[in-house]
């Protein structure tokens, strides 16, 4: 079974640039959920991606946007980088419709914006 | 609204020493789902338990064990006879049950260091 994975590792972007992320879900999964975590601050809710749509939103601008592909993996983009995009961005993969709820964490991106 | 408080920012305790980790929660919802996530230096978020609110029976798994208590919204957690491999970041999460959006929301997390 292979489990979530997430690329790049570490970026390093410029205020006002764009950035995409990108997630592979594991195996089996259909659901991707992507959560942003500041530094000494617990994991904040960005979105959710089930059968390739939006399935809800924390409270995030729109410079946040996402996809999922049909193979269930997904992007997370951010347009106009701010100096407080700068965190570790997790992903997290289940299966909607087990009812499980549980969610396996990818080891995440760590992006910074000078 | 979901809330999850987890009051120690910080414990350090040495080797074989028992150490307890608190977490408050508060939810309108009758059907929930409690967890708790260990995060070591390397980041990822690694999956502990679940437990349902409508299971309160305790739960030990070697050496962790967790203390689910509807009575004073608490889903507390226990390591005994703690490790160094002990050392993380360990956060309660709470998600609604029932409905398609899967959101976990997450303390802020507690900084468990064990020393030799």
């Amino acid at each position: 079974e292979t489990g979530v994975t997430q690329s790049p590792t570490h970026l390093i972007k410029t205020r006002g640039q764009q950035v995409t992320l990108r997630c592979s879900s594991q195996s089996g999964h259909n659901t991707v959920s992507w959560y942003q975590q500041a530094l000494g601050q617990g994991p904040q809710f960005i979105f959710q991606y089930y059968r390739e749509e939006e399935n809800g939103r924390g409270n995030f601008p729109p410079r946040f946007s996402g996809l999922q592909f049909p193979n269930y993996s997904s992007e997370l983009n951010v347009n106009a980088l701010e100096l407080d995009d700068s965190a570790l961005y997790l992903c997290a993969s289940s299966d909607t419709g087990t009812n499980s709820y549980e969610q396996y964490f990818g080891p995440g991106t760590r992006l910074t914006v000078t | 609204a979901q809330k999850v408080t987890q009051a120690q920012t910080e414990i350090s305790v040495v080797e074989k020493e028992d150490v307890t980790l608190d977490c408050v929660y508060e939810t309108r919802d009758t059907t929930y789902y409690l967890f708790w996530y260990k995060q070591p230096p390397s980041g990822e978020l690694v999956f502990l338990i679940r437990r349902n609110s409508f299971d309160e029976q305790n739960e030990i798994s070697g050496r962790y064990s967790w203390n689910f208590q509807k009575s004073t919204s608490s889903f507390n957690f226990t390591i005994t006879a703690s490790q160094v491999v002990d050392s993380a970041v360990y956060f309660c999460a709470l998600i609604r049950g029932g409905g398609s959006n899967y959101k976990l929301t997450f303390g802020k997390g507690t900084l468990l260091t064990v020393n030799p």
